[in-house]
């Protein structure tokens, strides 16, 4: 079975400093890919960052950077320098490359505080 | 401009009345997918497509349809059996390769609200 856990339902950040959304997952399959996408209150999920299960670097995007542990089977997203715009719902998701289907997290809610 | 169309952006059921939602894309994807989102909660699939003419079931299609008759467009249903229908429905599309990064785009959302 699939699973993606996202433990965190609310999250606070002051402006300009960094903050870590955490996820973790659960998998048999030995090849997958984990994203990230943030949902502003307009609703439409945004694409933010990819890593592949066999990527050997943890993926970066700008401000993003996901920092991959796969012992421990964690995904977690890290904001640098977070802006007001920042503010959104943020879901971690996995494809198991054996199949098409993809799988979500509960998401996690960030507010940046001025 | 490339994308993920989804109309309309509200819509009002009345009890015992089927909607269909509108999803078209222009970015030359096979797959298509169907996903409902209630408050507090993450998306669920209700169905997706690999290909025309094909579409399978996700964890919640009981009370909705879909249709795959050409590549851009993937139409859902939602018929009078689906008993709670009021949700966020998304979009979305990928290349449908298998295997590799396979990133997921999503539409602007329908919300759906039964009168």
């Amino acid at each position: 079975a699939q699973k993606i856990t996202q433990t965190q339902p609310g999250m606070f950040v002051q402006e300009k400093e960094a903050v870590t959304l955490d996820c973790t997952y659960d998998t048999s399959d030995p090849s997958y890919g984990l994203f990230w996408y943030k949902q502003p209150s307009s609703g439409e999920m945004i694409f933010l960052i990819y890593q592949g299960s066999y990527d050997q670097q943890n993926a970066t995007e700008g401000r993003y950077s996901l920092n991959f542990q796969k012992a421990r089977k964690s995904a977690n997203l890290v904001i640098s320098a977070s802006q007001l715009g920042d503010s959104a719902m943020y879901f971690c998701a996995m494809r198991p490359n054996t199949g098409n289907q993809f799988y979500f997290g509960t998401g996690t809610s960030l507010t940046v505080i001025p | 401009d490339g994308g993920i169309t989804q109309s309309p952006k509200y819509l009002f059921r009345k009890e015992g009345q089927n909607v269909t939602l509108s999803c078209e894309q222009n970015l030359n994807h096979d797959a298509m997918y169907w996903y409902r989102q209630d408050p507090g909660q993450g998306l669920r699939l209700i169905y997706y497509s690999q290909i025309v003419n094909d579409f399978q079931k996700g964890d919640i299609a009981e009370g909705y349809s879909v249709s795959r008759e050409k590549k851009e467009s993937f139409p859902l249903t939602v018929t009078s059996a689906q008993k709670n229908p009021t949700a966020f429905y998304l979009c979305a599309s990928s290349l449908g390769l298998a295997g590799g990064q396979e990133t997921q785009y999503f539409g602007p959302g329908t919300r759906l609200l039964v009168l």
